[in-house]
């Protein structure tokens, strides 16, 4: 059974760096074709695709944030960090963190509860 | 950046009536495209791979179709459980983009 879920601040500063993780059960981020990608959610808005890291440490971000961006894997704990720098209000949202076996178009298949960030001061 | 645009954004519809989503992307994306449903405070779930393959699982009454770059999701027999949003998704490229949503309402 796989399962994810998402940990961290649940309130940031302006100018802080929020730290997530997404700590997972079901599958190991070694196996050959396996990723984890980030998926956020402002409030009442669209989901928005955030980057992904794949079994290789292969990774992919979005242009809007790849500067501020970046995700790294554990694999013997079972875990993939997000680090997000210099957060501003435009940051909150629900964060996800979601699995694909990597099987023919990537299907995000499994995702974790999500964990929501406030951006204040 | 491959855009992905949804229409309608949102729909009001009855148990039983059959609803259809379109989902456009800005180039060609083969047959790469997800769609999702998300109800509200819930992470979204998979519905449709491959634009037109039915997760395991999902009732038969979602169906998907398309390539290119139109694709739909069409529910036949819309029930209670179905009032939600859905999403698609292009992985053809990255960033892989989501559309923006379409709600569907109780009429």
């Amino acid at each position: 059974q796989i399962t994810l879920k998402e940990s961290g601040p649940t309130l940031v500063r302006p100018k802080e760096t929020l730290a997530l993780t997404c700590s997972f059960s079901g599958f190991s981020l070694s196996t050959i074709g396996v990723a984890v990608a980030w998926v956020r959610q402002s409030p009442g808005g669209a989901l928005e695709w955030l980057g992904i890291v794949y079994w290789d440490n292969d990774k992919r971000y979005s242009p809007s944030l790849q500067s501020r961006l970046t995700f790294s894997k554990d694999t013997s704990k079972s875990q993939v960090v997000l680090s997000l720098t210099n957060v501003g209000p435009m940051d909150t949202a629900t964060y996800y963190c979601a699995y694909t076996s990597g099987l023919f178009t990537e299907p995000l298949d499994h995702w974790g509860q999500g964990t929501l960030v406030t951006v204040s001061s | 950046d491959i855009q992905m645009t949804q229409s309608p954004s949102s729909l009001s519809a009855s148990v039983g009536d059959r609803v259809i989503i379109t989902c456009r992307a800005s180039q060609s994306i083969s047959g790469y495209l997800t769609w999702f449903q998300q109800k509200p405070g819930r992470a979204p779930k998979l519905l449709i791979y491959a634009a037109s393959n039915l997760h395991s699982g999902v009732p038969s009454r979602f169906s998907g179709g398309g390539s290119g770059t139109d694709f739909t999701l069409t529910i036949n027999s819309l029930q209670l459980d179905d009032f939600a949003t859905y999403y698609c998704q292009q992985s053809y490229t990255a960033p892989y983009t989501f559309g923006g949503g379409t709600k569907v309402d109780v009429k």
